[in-house]
């Protein structure tokens, strides 16, 4: 099977920009699962889709939005962007919510200048 | 804050020693406990994983050893390898949903 596969691996935006972050999970995965990854911050839970409806959202501000397609396929958005939204976001699927392995995909790194 | 402490920051062990990664979770509602090791430049990927009706799992030269009363779980590599250099993340999570808090993370460096 083919792993989660994220678009596009490497991104630099200008502050006040926004950016679309797309993830195909794994065939027959309908939980997809997004997390920033920053030095400081370490594994930081953005939010998780289970068959198109969010199901858990983490403490990042509004500017952070998603969605899930009904090939569970998903994107995340991130408006107006900040210095500090520079991250890896990884997304990861899994074919059921909760006591099972996360497939993390190897993750888009956003860069803002 | 956080809510998983890994400890320590990082390590360096000879190949065929033993790494100890240790973990302590304040959430006593969280119920279940996986590892995870990333290498540079990939996501992370689960190693083993521990629910708290369990005191120990072992897969292969991986052990989880869980303390529910202390609140801490611990990750053992046996007969550790050069291969095995990589970060190692604890998470917990709680509620059967895919909502990890994971730990900084600890960087293994094993030296042949």
């Amino acid at each position: 099977k083919a792993g989660v596969t994220q678009t596009p691996r490497y991104l630099i935006k200008t502050r006040g920009q926004q950016v679309t972050l797309s993830c195909s999970p794994i065939s027959g995965h309908r939980s997809v699962s997004w997390y920033q990854q920053t030095p400081g911050q370490g594994l930081q839970f953005l939010f998780e889709y289970f068959s198109e409806t969010q199901r858990n959202k983490g403490n990042f501000p509004g500017r952070f939005s998603g969605r899930q397609f009904s090939n569970s396929r998903s994107e995340m958005n991130v408006s107006t962007l900040e210095l500090g939204d520079s991250a890896l976001y990884l997304c990861a699927s899994s074919p059921r919510t909760g006591y099972s392995p996360l497939h993390f995909g190897n993750g888009t790194r956003l860069t803002v200048t | 804050q956080q809510q998983v402490k890994q400890s320590p920051q990082s390590l360096i062990v000879q190949k065929g020693g033993i790494s100890i990664i240790n973990c302590a979770y304040e959430n006593t509602a969280f119920d279940y406990f996986p590892w995870y090791q990333q290498f540079p430049g990939k996501g992370p990927a689960l190693l083993i994983a521990i629910r708290p009706d369990v005191s120990e799992k072992k897969e292969g030269r991986f052990t989880i050893s869980f303390n529910k009363s202390a609140k801490q779980f611990s990750l053992h590599i046996m007969d550790s390898q050069p291969g095995d250099s990589a970060t190692y993340f604890c998470a917990a999570s709680m509620g059967g949903n895919n909502r990890l808090a994971f730990g900084k993370g600890n960087q293994v460096v094993v030296i042949p």
